[in-house]
């Protein structure tokens, strides 16, 4: 496609739940971002890819948070046993250079 | 860390006003960039300053990168409705894109 895609566009789980959100990246994009967006948080950097490979994980909340990238391409963000402060919109976001990142709609998650 | 403090937070303001959006850290980042975020959408670059004392001009909008490159401010003159959205600053601070944002300031323009 044009541009960065993610499904699903909106999840409601149950706290305790896993969840598994994906990001189709722009074709050729080599940079792929996961940020979380929270109400009075902003924009939290997650993680980087450049490639299958991730050299910077240092925004994942804790270790119930994992991604991987597939292919250089798709990548996909696992939160496991899902809890109430994990609802945020979840961006991914692509890159050829890392200067001009094309941002996704986004996932709305929500944990009842 | 680094940290950006963007403010106001929420401004309202009539159709045809000027305002300034302005973007502070006491940290020094490589680049500067601002987007714009409609309701259901991703965020939209609008502009990346990267060198300090830098201005852009980009129809009614001038960015302005610092020149110890700790702040930046977004300048809209007469503002219309269609202006009307989340204006974020995020700053660079590494070679790969890894982005800081700002709380972010959500400006509506009243017709």
């Amino acid at each position: 496609g044009a541009g960065v895609s993610q499904s699903p566009s909106n999840k409601v789980t149950e706290k305790g739940k896993d969840v598994e959100l994906r990001c189709d990246p722009i074709s050729g994009h080599t940079a792929l971002y996961w940020y979380r967006q929270s109400l009075g948080q902003g924009l939290e950097f997650l993680i980087y890819f450049q490639g299958n490979s991730a050299p910077d994980k240092s925004g994942l909340p804790s270790d119930r948070f994992s991604a991987e990238r597939t292919g250089g391409s798709v990548s996909t963000l696992t939160i496991q046993r899902t809890q109430q402060e994990d609802s945020a919109v979840y961006l991914c976001a692509s890159s050829i250079q890392g200067l001009w990142q094309f941002f996704g709609p986004g996932t709305r998650l929500t944990v009842l | 860390t680094q940290l950006l403090e963007q403010s106001p937070q929420f401004l309202s303001i009539q159709e045809g006003e000027n305002l300034t959006v302005y973007c502070n850290s006491s940290s020094v980042f490589s680049s500067l960039q601002w987007y714009r975020q409609e309701p259901g959408e991703g965020p939209v670059l609008l502009v990346t300053v990267v060198t300090g004392g830098e201005v852009k001009k980009l129809k009614r909008l001038t960015f302005q990168f610092g020149d110890a490159r700790k702040d930046s401010s977004l300048h809209i003159t007469a503002a219309q409705p269609g202006d009307t959205g989340l204006y974020l600053c995020a700053g660079g601070g590494t070679s790969y894109g890894k982005l800081t944002f700002g709380q972010g300031t959500i400006l509506t323009v009243h017709p």
